[in-house]
């Protein structure tokens, strides 16, 4: 079955620090990736997107991620995170093709930007 | 665009009852997805809904159902509620095509006692 792993449950960083969460996904298919953001008492925002091309995405708020298709992985990155960026963040997965939308999510790794 | 809409926001049940949510899609979107936030689960796919009928359908027992209707507008209704069902419900709605991106609703906070 397919899963998706995110290894940081809970991370705590300084603003201007460099962030950068896991994402790992299991499944030999063709895959679209994602990364949404719950700010507290907000809903889900789409964060950035890959589907194909060029493995390194940019989103909004500053905010990357790399596709490495041999690791199935999809790391998010920011250089300097600021307090603002303190939110849930959850990698998720589809798949490229199917007649679904459906999401897989990550666990979710909740970030604490100190000020 | 008005985005994706949820109501009631937030909803008490006792064990037993039923209870249903609505879900509006964005203007224009036929896809509509549904998920159960736990912290204990994190994000779960429910079911998806396009045109009306049901495309995909997560595992959840029989107690979990849904429907959409000609306007894309969604309901899903849980029955026989039991205290493990307290959750964050969200909808999704998606544009046409096959874009997969999904637009999240604010949810619906369901308690169970």
């Amino acid at each position: 079955a397919q899963s998706v792993s995110q290894h940081n449950h809970h991370v705590i960083l300084s603003e201007a620090a460099s962030l950068e969460l896991g994402c790992n996904y299991s499944y030999g298919g063709t895959v679209n990736l994602f990364w949404y953001v719950q700010y507290p008492g907000q809903h889900l925002q789409l964060l950035l997107k890959y589907f194909s091309g060029d493995p390194l995405v940019k989103g909004i708020k500053g905010f990357e991620a790399e596709f490495i298709k041999s690791k199935f992985s999809f790391n998010l990155r920011k250089p300097s995170v600021q307090w603002s960026d303190t939110a849930e963040y959850f990698c998720a997965v589809t798949l490229n093709g199917g007649a679904t939308n459906k999401l897989i999510f990550g666990t979710g790794t909740l970030l604490a930007v100190q000020p | 665009k008005a985005g994706v809409t949820q109501t009631p926001r937030y909803l008490i049940k006792t064990r037993g009852q039923q209870v249903t949510l609505s879900c509006s899609p964005i203007s224009g979107h036929r896809s509509v997805s549904w998920y159960q936030q736990t912290p204990g689960q994190g994000l779960q796919f429910l079911f998806e809904y396009f045109s009306e009928t049901q495309r995909n359908k997560g595992n959840f027992p029989g107690r979990f159902s849904g429907r959409q209707f000609s306007n894309s507008r969604s309901e899903m209704n849980v029955s026989t509620l039991e205290l493990g069902d307290s959750a964050l419900y969200l909808c999704a709605s998606s544009p046409p095509g096959q874009s997969y991106e999904q637009y999240f609703g604010p949810g619906t906070r369901l308690t169970v006692t």
